[in-house]
């Protein structure tokens, strides 16, 4: 089974644009976590989605959205910018919802760099 | 917030040598799970514990999970260069997965 991809591997954005990301989970999954990952704060929760909805949010500002379509694959969005958005972008997928003691599968990342 | 701790926060070894990591959280959990990230890559899952276990290997890896204390533990034996990683544990309390900052391990030839 191919595993989780995520594209683009690196992205380099000015302070103000908008940026869209995305994940495509393995074959099967239902379920595609995102994570922030910088160097300050560690792997922040962003959100979780499950058969296209939405079940869980982290603590993030409202620049921060997602969704996620039919067939699984899912994308986030971050408008507006900022040089704090500079990070390792996580998706993750697994088979049932977090929470099911099911494993999470992480793609490579998307490294985001603000200027 | 990081529900999980990880201590020590950087380990040096020596290749053979045995590497242990702990991991101390706060709230009530479904699992704990360990994961490890070679440099700028994803995270790669290497064992869950459910909160009803005490105990679990995998290969190399053996597992702790004491609930009474909020705690756990991550051995590695007979550590490789190939170790050389970022391991981090998790816990599910039931709508999430929270991580803890990691322990920054080099096994050194």
């Amino acid at each position: 089974k191919a595993g989780v991809t995520q594209t683009p591997r690196y992205l380099i954005k000015t302070r103000g644009q908008q940026v869209t990301l995305s994940c495509s989970p393995i074959s099967g999954h239902r379920s595609v976590s995102w994570y922030q990952q910088t160097p300050g704060q560690g792997l922040q929760f962003l959100f979780e989605y499950f058969s296209e909805t939405q079940r869980n949010k982290g603590n993030f500002p409202g620049r921060f959205s997602g969704r996620q379509f039919s067939n699984s694959r899912s994308e986030m969005n971050v408008s507006t910018l900022e040089l704090g958005d500079s990070a390792l972008y996580l998706c993750a997928s697994s088979p049932d919802r977090v929470g099911d003691n099911s494993p999470l599968h992480f793609g490579n990342g998307t490294r985001l760099t603000v200027t | 917030s990081q529900q999980g701790e990880e201590d020590p926060q950087a380990l040096s070894i020596q290749e053979g040598e045995n590497a242990t990591m702990n991991c101390s959280y706060k709230t009530s959990i479904n699992n704990l799970q360990w994961y490890r990230q070679n440099s700028g890559r994803g995270l790669v899952h290497l064992i869950l514990i459910r909160s009803n276990e005490r105990e679990k290997h995998s290969g190399r890896l053996r597992v702790t999970l004491d609930t009474s204390k909020k705690s756990s533990s991550l051995l590695i034996t007979a550590s490789r260069a190939a170790d050389t990683a970022s391991y981090f544990c998790a816990t599910d309390a039931g709508n999430k997965l929270t991580f803890g900052g990691g322990t920054r391990v080099l096994v050194k030839p």
